[in-house]
């Protein structure tokens, strides 16, 4: 079954405990990227990667890092999680390199930093 | 700079209705496309339909249909015959076709659409 998949759903972490929220998709996608989905504010995006190897700044980059090793995974990194970054995050992957088709979406992983 | 509004926060429908979420949209590329995606109480975001710039034809898909009118900068989405399990938040999204305009989606802040029984 072609999918997106991130983990973990659901965590809960204090300041400054540094935290990977893996995302991996098996449909041998160029492209995938990171959005955060705050209230009032609605899809954001963090980065994204065209390529293993390619990965550039979104809307929202500040407290993040990635890293593109593989062509399926995707991991997130906040080195110093801060209350501000509680959210709902998605992991999302495309056959379209430039980002302009379909995107496949993870399930989502709410993130609360205490 | 690209933009995408989505005026109506809240629709409350009675099932059975047709009700229309609206979808406007601001670029300067010639080349776009235009989405619409469906964020069910699940949570997971669930793609409806991919539309480019030089594609004006309305599409149907069973209950739903879209309408694109570059006129009015407008693409807007028709569930005829509503049913509970259209509830949902419902955002329209723009990807530029143009070199730096590409490589995201501008994405509208939802509708959230309730369909009561």
């Amino acid at each position: 079954e072609a999918q997106v998949t991130q983990n973990p759903r659901y965590l809960i972490t204090v300041t400054g405990k540094k935290l990977t929220v893996t995302c991996s998709q098996n449909m041998n996608h160029e492209y995938m990227s990171w959005y955060r989905q705050d209230p009032g504010l609605g899809l954001r995006q963090i980065y994204y990667s065209m390529n293993v190897e390619v990965t550039d700044k979104g809307d929202v980059p500040e407290g993040y890092k990635v890293s593109r090793k593989e062509k399926r995974n995707f991991p997130l990194i906040l080195e110093s999680p801060s209350p501000n970054q509680t959210s709902l995050y998605f992991c999302a992957s495309s056959w379209d390199r430039k980002g302009t088709g379909e995107l496949f979406f993870g399930e989502g992983s709410r993130l609360t930093v205490l | 700079a690209q933009k995408v509004t989505q005026a109506q926060t809240e629709i409350s429908v009675v099932e059975k209705e047709d009700v229309t979420l609206d979808c406007v949209y601001e670029t300067r590329d010639t080349t776009y496309y235009l989405f619409w995606y469906k964020q069910p109480p699940s949570g997971e975001l669930v793609f409806l339909i991919r539309r480019n710039s030089f594609d004006e034809q309305n599409e149907i898909s069973g209950r739903y249909s879209w309408n694109f009118q570059k006129s009015t900068s407008s693409f807007n989405f028709t569930i005829t015959a509503s049913q509970v399990v259209d509830s949902a938040v419902y955002f329209c999204a723009l990807s530029g076709g143009n070199a730096g305009n590409n490589r995201k989606l501008i994405w509208g802040l939802g509708t959230s659409l309730a369909v009561n029984p």
